[in-house]
């Protein structure tokens, strides 16, 4: 069963204005962690915030926000007045357990295109 | 400054042959790890260590094998035995591997089987 479901494959929306990149789980572990990272086009993938399933609030990273539903496993990524710069792959991705040994599992992206 | 570093950019292999990706890190993390990407696809684990002389197998090990003599460093030999190697491969590092330490990544090798 797919852990990570982002069923976007592709968006475009006109700079400066708010995208959110949606994102959801599956898992049945009460401790996990969620990740949101960027893959610009030279490949590199780039940190860009993290959740944990037990913090009470929302994560935020500058103009980057998760907007974490917990009981609907949901944990979309709103990127606030989007720049031309921010045109990419995102990726969110999930690390189950508190064991040293937990895997992170990615899902399968979401193309952003920002318009000038 | 410190960071993680794979070499070479791109690669170019015949079939039948083994090549050997290079993966150094500069951040004293323990973890380390190697993920396969497929065009439009996400990342697919390969191997992963949380410590120096030891690793694990991931999701698709079969065709890759890996070492971790040195905390530094975590080289990918991709043998003939994988099928279709042809590939964006990423190495990554974490602090300890726990559940709340992230992954930083280097900035990838490609490989083109010819």
């Amino acid at each position: 069963a797919q852990k990570i479901t982002q069923t976007q494959p592709g968006m475009f929306v006109q700079e400066k204005e708010a995208v959110t990149l949606d994102c959801t789980y599956d898992t049945s572990d009460p401790s996990y962690g969620l990740f949101w990272y960027k893959q610009p086009s030279s490949g590199e993938m780039i940190f860009l915030i993290y959740q944990g399933s037990y913090d009470q609030q929302n994560a935020t990273e500058g103009r980057y926000s998760l907007n974490f539903q917990k009981a609907r496993k949901s944990a979309n990524l709103v990127i606030s007045a989007s720049q031309l710069g921010d045109s990419a792959m995102y990726f969110c991705a999930m690390r189950e357990g508190i064991s040293s040994a937990s895997k992170i599992i990615f899902g399968s992206g979401t193309r952003l295109s920002i318009r000038p | 400054d410190g960071g993680i570093t794979q070499s070479p950019k791109y690669l170019f292999r015949k079939e039948g042959q083994n090549v050997t990706l290079s993966c150094e890190q500069n951040l004293n993390h323990d973890a380390m790890y190697w993920y396969r990407q497929d065009p439009g696809q996400g990342l697919r684990l390969i191997y992963y260590s949380q410590i120096v002389n030891d690793f694990q197998k991931g999701d698709i090990a079969e065709g890759y094998s890996v070492s971790r003599e040195k905390k530094e460093s975590f080289p990918l030999t991709v043998t003939s035995a994988q099928k279709n190697p042809t590939a964006f491969y990423l190495c990554a590092s974490s602090l300890q591997g726990a559940r709340t330490d992230t992954q930083y990544f280097g900035p990838g090798t490609r490989l083109t089987v010819l």
